[in-house]
């Protein structure tokens, strides 16, 4: 199971772009990215899956160079309520694949 | 997305005394979910594996006479804690996959 390394806190400002590197540098072949977030007592939610080069969905973007060595989650124009932690899993895509959390990278967006 | 529900979303119970957590697949058929429990400001931590019609597999740690598990049908999956003790007071937190994971709300369990 690849390990994943990510900064521990951001912050940022209402209104910002902000992205969030994640390293997985044991990624395998058959491995996919995925990122979550989670507020406080409440389980994560999903916000995007990506295999390789840039993915996109109505929440963020998610850019994986070709190596796949890392992945960046891109969220455009950040609001109050995107202060979480944003979690970056690495794991195959069999239906009982387990996924190994890190310690996420928690956000904090100012006004 | 796929949809994941938890009961109760919170429980208070005495030490010694049994709690069941039920988490259910609301529009999808799971034959795999996983439990986890995550305490404050940590991260998520994979407890166990539940698979349908057998045995569920615990990560290395987790007591499986403690933290009983059955995945009687496609859509639920039951966490008895038995003989709970303070120490157990966390939060639970389940998933099913569909096209990927998605996770209950979870479940607040406090043990006095």
């Amino acid at each position: 199971l690849a390990k994943t390394t990510q900064p521990i806190s951001m912050d940022s400002y209402e209104g910002q772009e902000v992205n969030i590197t994640c390293s997985h540098n044991n990624i395998a072949t058959n491995d996919y990215i995925t990122w979550y977030q989670q507020f406080p007592s409440q389980g994560p939610r999903f916000i995007i899956q990506g295999y390789k080069t840039k993915v996109t969905n109505e929440v963020a973007s998610l850019f994986i160079p070709a190596d796949r060595k890392s992945s960046t989650l891109s969220l455009p124009r950040v609001s109050l309520s995107d202060t979480a932690v944003y979690y970056c899993l690495v794991a195959g895509a069999g239906n009982n694949r387990k996924l190994i959390w890190g310690l996420g990278t928690s956000l904090a967006v100012n006004p | 997305g796929a949809v994941v529900s938890q009961h109760p979303s919170w429980v208070i119970c005495k030490s010694g005394t049994s709690v069941k957590i039920e988490c259910r697949s609301l529009d999808f058929q799971a034959t795999t979910m996983f439990w986890y429990r995550q305490f404050p400001k940590q991260s998520l931590m994979l407890m166990a594996t539940s698979n349908e019609g057998s045995k569920a597999t615990y990560e290395q740690g987790v007591e499986k006479d403690k933290f009983l598990i059955n995945h009687a049908s496609l859509t639920l999956s039951t966490l008895t804690v038995t003989s709970a003790h303070p120490e157990d007071s966390s939060f639970y937190i389940c998933s099913a996959r569909s096209d990927t994971q998605y996770f209950g709300p979870g479940t607040r369990l406090t043990v006095l």
